[in-house]
């Protein structure tokens, strides 16, 4: 089985830019979350979604969103981008919404906000 | 609110001699507890997770972690490190009211052969 991808894989933007960063979970995996991972922040929680509804949402400000579609990928949109949103952001998928299940990472998309 | 510490940003070890990375965690209720390895530019692999039973839990590549609820820790081990485990080591920790997955710090091993 294909394991999770993302692309695009590395993204240069510039303050005040938008930026859209796409998903795509292990065949049958129905649940999608997004973390942020910075040097200083450490790995921080963005969203959860499941069966296109989000299910949970971490501290971020309103700049970040998200959104999962009928066939399970899901895409994370930052919006009036600053400096500190420079980071590797990571998509992780798992079979279903169940605290028991695994979350299965993919490569991650390096964002540099220039 | 859950939590998760790893005391040790650094764990350096000789090729050959055992490895602990410690974890513990602060969860109401059970916790689910998953341990993940990152290497340079790539993202979180799956190593093992607690889920219920036996308190010692085997894993990927070797590793093994322990559960231990009244000390509530679940320390990463494994007998005989290898140069190549050197890495970035996440705890995660995850309640059964579906709340998110939270990570620890992480900490960086260091196998030197």
């Amino acid at each position: 089985k294909a394991g999770v991808t993302q692309t695009p894989r590395y993204l240069i933007k510039t303050r005040g830019q938008q930026v859209t960063l796409s998903c795509s979970p292990i065949s049958g995996h129905r649940s999608v979350s997004w973390y942020q991972q910075t040097p200083g922040q450490g790995l921080q929680f963005l969203f959860e979604y499941f069966s296109e509804t989000q299910r949970n949402k971490g501290n971020f400000p309103g700049r970040f969103s998200g959104r999962q579609f009928s066939n399970s990928r899901s895409e994370m949109n930052v919006s009036t981008l600053e400096l500190g949103d420079s980071a590797l952001y990571l998509c992780a998928s798992s079979l279903f919404e169940l605290s028991t299940d695994t979350q299965y990472f993919g490569p991650g998309t390096r964002l540099t906000v220039l | 609110a859950q939590s998760v510490a790893q005391p040790e940003d650094q764990v350096n070890v000789a090729e050959g001699n055992p490895l602990t990375v410690k974890c513990t965690y602060s969860v109401s209720g059970n916790p689910y507890l998953f341990w993940y390895v990152q290497y340079p530019n790539r993202g979180l692999q799956f190593l093992l997770k607690y889920i219920t039973g036996d308190n010692l839990v085997k894993g990927s590549y070797g590793f093994e972690a322990e559960f231990n609820k009244s000390q509530t820790s679940f320390h990463l081990k494994k007998p005989s490190a290898l140069v190549s485990d050197s890495a970035l080591y996440f705890c995660a920790v995850r309640d059964n009211a579906g709340n998110m997955l939270t990570f620890g710090g992480g900490t960086r091993l260091m196998v030197k052969p």
